[in-house]
């Protein structure tokens, strides 16, 4: 199974900073099938990217992905209140579907 | 729009089974691949299976084969996971998520969550 692995575990930010989270693959993502959520306390992850670099529908321009093979990086431009959370990646390329084990953004 | 609603927080006693439902109220149910995953505290979400509802064919992480199974109610819009043989590590919130691509697994729409507590 492709493992994935995130980093930083946490990043401490203020608002208006640019946010860059890296996730690394055990092996190639075919395709660059990685998508990222974004997950706040109590609630349930929310897509805010696929295929690498596509945004979900309704997420602001501020978030970016890059990224292939095993090195993939999700960009927040400049930091809103609202931003600060876990955000994970996740694999669809090869079963089981894996995720990362989260970045915390913090203020 | 997908909206995926989840039965409500069980407790159950080492060895019992239990079994989430997630009804889908946005209309496309039957075309969907609806998955299950579950997260532990402070833990990234862990994927545990799917099934194809227009096809009726679910498939399983390995972890989890011989005691889960994944269904779908087409006539209710609604899909469920039994988990049998709890033990207190399958004390964890429960999610249901919505297939985004045609064959691609990445997950636009999730349920809130169901709470699982194994504790005798």
């Amino acid at each position: 199974e492709i493992v994935l692995t995130q980093s930083p575990g946490t990043l401490s930010l203020s608002p208006g900073e640019r946010a860059t989270l890296s996730c690394r693959a055990s092996q190639s993502v075919r395709s660059n099938y990685v998508a990222w959520y974004q997950q706040k306390p109590g609630q349930a992850p929310r897509l805010l990217m696929y295929d690498a670099s596509t945004r979900a529908t309704g997420i602001p321009a501020r978030f970016s992905g890059s990224g292939s093979d095993t090195d993939f990086t999700l960009t927040i431009s400049r930091l809103e209140t609202e931003d600060f959370a876990v955000y994970y990646c996740q694999q669809y390329a090869s079963p089981p579907w894996t995720f990362g084990h989260g970045t915390k953004v913090e203020i | 729009q997908v909206q995926l609603v989840q039965s409500g927080t069980e407790v159950k006693k080492p060895g019992s089974s239990v079994k989430v439902s997630c009804k889908d109220s946005g209309g496309s149910f039957s075309s969907s691949v609806i998955n299950w995953l579950r997260q532990a505290p402070g833990q990234g979400p862990e994927w545990m299976g799917e099934i194809n509802v227009k096809y009726d064919i679910a498939n399983y992480a390995q972890k989890f084969k011989g005691r889960l199974t994944i269904t779908a109610d087409v006539s209710t819009s609604t899909g469920y996971m039994e988990l049998t043989s709890l033990t207190s590590e399958d004390s964890v919130i429960y999610y249901c998520a919505r297939r985004g691509g045609y064959m691609e697994n990445w997950l636009d729409s999730w349920g809130q969550g169901t709470l699982v507590t194994v504790s005798s």
